[in-house]
C-alpha cells in the first residue's frame, strides 16, 4: 500500500517551454500533497504545499506563477513549470499524505528528472 | 535557527560491519521524525516514524531510536544492498505537516 507515482519519470524540454509533472496517489487518498526539488549531491528543498480544492502554498522564494500547482483530487496533483529555463533543470518529487493516517507519514513518488536545454 | 543536521556525510561499511548513522535536530517542537531511504535517482522510500523520546523502530537490519535532541538509525551486519543514501526528516509542531530534511548519510557497503 501507500504507493505514489509520478510521470513523466524524464522529460527534456526547450527553453522557453511549459512541462506538467503528474502526481498520483494509487491505493489511497491524499489530503495533501507536497512538491520538492532536489539538486544533485543535495537533499530535498520542500517547494509547495497543496491541498484538494485549495490553493497551493509555496516556499518562501518559490515562484508561484513559474511554478502552477494544482490538486484536482484526492489522488492527483500536478506541477507545471511555466517558461522553463536552464537552471529549472533539476530532480522534482511529490509526496502525498494520506487520509485517515493516525500518522504524519508522507509517501514519495519515484520523481522526475527535468532537463532544459 | 531550526535544523537537521545529519552526520557522517559518508560511510564506507565492510559486509557485515555494523554501524550508526547520526540525526541531531534544534527545532521548537517536534511533532516526529522520519527516517527515509533514497536511492539514486529514486524518491525517498519510508522507513521509520518515530514520536516519543526512547522511542525505537526496527525493520530488518536497520533500527532507529529517538532522544529529546538526536536519533540514530543503527544498520546491523549490513549486506550491499543496504548501499543508500539515508535521509532524516522532521515535522514540527506548527509546521502543518512539512518535512525538514538533514543533508543525508551517504552509505557503500562493500562485499
Amino acid at each position: 500500500g501507500a504507493v505514489v507515482s509520478q510521470h513523466p519519470s524524464r522529460v527534456i524540454c526547450k527553453s522557453g517551454t511549459s512541462v506538467k509533472i503528474e502526481c498520483r496517489s494509487l491505493d489511497f487518498q491524499a489530503t495533501t500533497m507536497f512538491w520538492y526539488r532536489q539538486f544533485p549531491k543535495q537533499s530535498l528543498m520542500l517547494m509547495a504545499t497543496s491541498n484538494e480544492g485549495s490553493k497551493a502554498t509555496y516556499e518562501q522564494g518559490v515562484e508561484k506563477d513559474k511554478f502552477l500547482i494544482n490538486h484536482a483530487s484526492l489522488t492527483l496533483s500536478t506541477l507545471t513549470v511555466t517558461s522553463a529555463h536552464p537552471e529549472d533543470s533539476s530532480f522534482y518529487i511529490c509526496s502525498a499524505h494520506a487520509i485517515r493516517q493516525s500518522t504524519d507519514t508522507q509517501y514519495f513518488g519515484p520523481g522526475t528528472r527535468l532537463t532544459v536545454l | 535557527e531550526d535544523q537537521v543536521t545529519q552526520s557522517p556525510e559518508a560511510l564506507r561499511l565492510q559486509e557485515g560491519e555494523s554501524s550508526s548513522l547520526n540525526c541531531s535536530y534544534t527545532v521548537s517542537g517536534l511533532r516526529g521524525l522520519f527516517w527515509y531511504r533514497q536511492d539514486p535517482g529514486k524518491g525517498p522510500e519510508f522507513l521509520f516514524t518515530l514520536y516519543s523520546a526512547g522511542e525505537e523502530k526496527e525493520k530488518e537490519r536497520l533500527k532507529a531510536t529517538l532522544t529529546k535532541k538526536e536519533s540514530f538509525l543503527h544498520i546491523t551486519a549490513p549486506k550491499p544492498e543496504d548501499s543508500a543514501t539515508y535521509l532524516c526528516a522532521v515535522i514540527q509542531t506548527d509546521s502543518w505537516g512539512k518535512l525538514q530534511f538533514g543533508a543525508g548519510t551517504q552509505v557503500v557497503v562493500t562485499p
